[in-house]
C-alpha cells in the first residue's frame, strides 16, 4: 500500500508559468516532507522541505505547502523554467525509518 | 568536497548470482542509506547504516543484506538474484542518522546509483 502518493506521473507546463506538484499521504506519522528532484542517470537532488508544525516553506521561486488535516502537501515553481524539467519526488519521514517516496511526477517545461 | 561515489555504476547479472554494490558517502557523512528504485514501485527505503550498524530496515526479503564499515564506506549485497531485482539501487549520505521521534531532517546526498540488470 503506497503511502506517498503523486497521482499525475507528469505533467507540462509553460515556460514562465507556474508549476505545481502534488502529493497525498496517509500516513499520520510521518512528521517531515521533502520534495527531490531528479534527471536522468543522476541521483535525486534535495529542493525543499518543510516540517509537520508549518504549512508553508518558501525558497526562491520553491514554495512548499502542507494541509496536515487533508494529509496534502504541493510544490509551486514560480516562474518555471526550462531547467526545471525533471522528475520530482515527494518524500516523507516518521519515525526512524527512511524516506518514503512517491513514485514521482516528470514536469515538462515548454519553451 | 568530493560527493556520494558508487560503483559500479553499471552491472549485468544472472539469477541466481549474488552481487555486491559499493558506496563511498561524503567526507565527515557517517549515515549511509540504500533505496532501490524501480519503474514499477518508484524509490524504496532498503536500509541504513550509522558507526557500522545496521540502524533501520525496509521491507525487503533477505536475500538484501548490507554492512558499513569504520571509514563509512557501506556495502549492499544481493544474493540469489530474481530478475525483479533489476533496478537502480540509489545510496545517500548524510551527517547523522535520524533519530526516532525527533522532527528533524538531516539531508541526505545521493550519489548517482548502480544500474543493476539479471538476466
Amino acid at each position: 500500500d503506497q503511502q506517498v502518493k503523486q497521482n499525475s506521473p507528469s505533467l507540462s507546463v509553460q515556460e514562465g508559468r507556474i508549476s505545481i506538484l502534488n502529493c497525498d499521504y496517509t500516513n499520520s506519522m510521518f512528521d517531515y516532507f521533502l520534495w527531490y528532484k531528479k534527471y536522468p542517470a543522476e541521483g535525486p537532488t534535495f529542493l525543499i522541505s518543510i516540517s509537520s508544525i508549518k504549512d508553508k516553506n518558501e525558497d526562491g521561486r520553491f514554495t512548499v505547502f502542507l494541509n496536515k488535516s487533508a494529509k496534502h502537501l504541493s510544490l509551486h515553481i514560480v516562474p518555471s523554467q526550462p531547467g526545471d524539467s525533471a522528475v520530482y519526488f515527494c518524500a516523507a519521514l516518521g519515525g526512524a525509518d527512511g524516506l518514503t517516496f512517491g513514485k514521482g511526477t516528470h514536469l515538462i517545461i515548454q519553451p | 568536497k568530493a560527493g556520494v561515489t558508487q560503483t559500479p555504476r553499471y552491472l549485468i547479472k544472472t539469477r541466481g548470482q549474488q552481487v555486491t554494490l559499493s558506496c563511498s558517502p561524503i567526507s565527515g557523512h557517517r549515515s549511509v542509506s540504500w533505496y532501490q528504485q524501480t519503474p514499477g514501485q518508484g524509490l524504496q527505503f532498503l536500509f541504513e547504516y550509522f558507526s557500522e550498524t545496521q540502524r533501520n530496515k525496509g521491507n525487503f526479503p533477505g536475500r538484501f543484506s548490507g554492512r558499513q564499515f569504520s571509514n563509512s564506506r557501506s556495502e549492499m549485497n544481493v544474493s540469489t538474484l530474481e530478475l525483479g531485482d533489476s533496478a537502480l539501487y540509489l545510496c545517500a549520505s548524510s551527517l547523522m542518522a535520524r533519530l526516532a521521534g525527533v522532527s528533524s531532517y538531516n539531508e541526505q546526498f545521493f550519489g548517482p546509483g548502480t544500474r543493476l540488470t539479471v538476466l
